[in-house]
């Protein structure tokens, strides 16, 4: 039980395109999803904290604007890029919990690299 | 606390030996601690959890250890497989209503046939 799937894998784009990734939980009702970033070797930074029905809330230096994010049923979660450039390559990795304090589970990540 | 870098911790030893990951937390009113196994590519996935009301549990071949006076958190892993290779990460739950977590930098565990 609490699969989280998250699409696409890896994605490729020029720059200055708009990148959607999706963030699912398959077995479970995600009251709460979570939008971390990556960067090789490093450890996972929290980008902002989504509740179903609500706008998310963005940890501080993280542009609102750049990183939309979208939660508008218990089991999906999109986070998009927009205006995509070389610097905001990465690992973007999702993770779902049903009540607090339970663990999150985690997607198995997008990386993204914008040419 | 630790501070993120590009050199995370390293730790080498060889299969069948019992593996010992350490962790200092930063924040004294966190009440959760979890401990995650990540792949090359992958996301983290869940080992185990302890709450602040304990300060051991185990599970199938690990073991997590609170010790909330140095807050310091160790996962130990018993009779270590070249399947456990992988970069733990420790997180604490700051006891916010949201329940964020806050990554440690991550342990790179190496075992050795």
């Amino acid at each position: 039980g609490a699969v989280v799937s998250q699409h696409p894998s890896w994605v490729i784009c020029k720059s200055g395109t708009s990148v959607k990734i999706e963030c699912r939980s398959l077995d479970f009702q995600a009251t709460t999803m979570f939008w971390y970033r990556q960067f090789p070797k490093q450890s996972l930074m929290l980008m902002a904290t989504s509740n179903e029905g609500s706008k998310a809330t963005y940890e501080q230096g993280v542009e609102k604007d750049k990183f939309l994010i979208n939660h508008a049923s218990l089991t999906l979660s999109t986070l998009t890029v927009t205006s995509a450039h070389p610097e905001d390559s990465s690992f973007y990795i999702c993770s779902a919990r049903g009540q607090r304090n339970q663990p999150q589970h985690f997607g198995d990540g997008t990386r993204l690299s914008i040419l | 606390g630790e501070s993120v870098g590009l050199h995370l911790p390293t730790l080498s030893v060889q299969e069948g030996d019992n593996s010992i990951i350490n962790c200092a937390y930063s924040n004294s009113a966190s009440d959760y601690f979890i401990w995650y196994k990540q792949e090359s590519g992958k996301g983290p996935q869940f080992i185990i959890d302890i709450r602040s009301n304990m300060d051991k549990r185990q599970g199938q071949r690990v073991t997590v250890l609170l010790n909330k006076t140095v807050k310091h958190l160790s996962l130990q892993i018993a009779a270590t497989q070249p399947g456990d290779s992988a970069v733990y990460f420790c997180a604490e739950n700051l006891g916010t209503s949201y329940g964020k977590l806050t990554f440690g930098q991550g342990t790179i565990l190496t075992v050795h046939p």
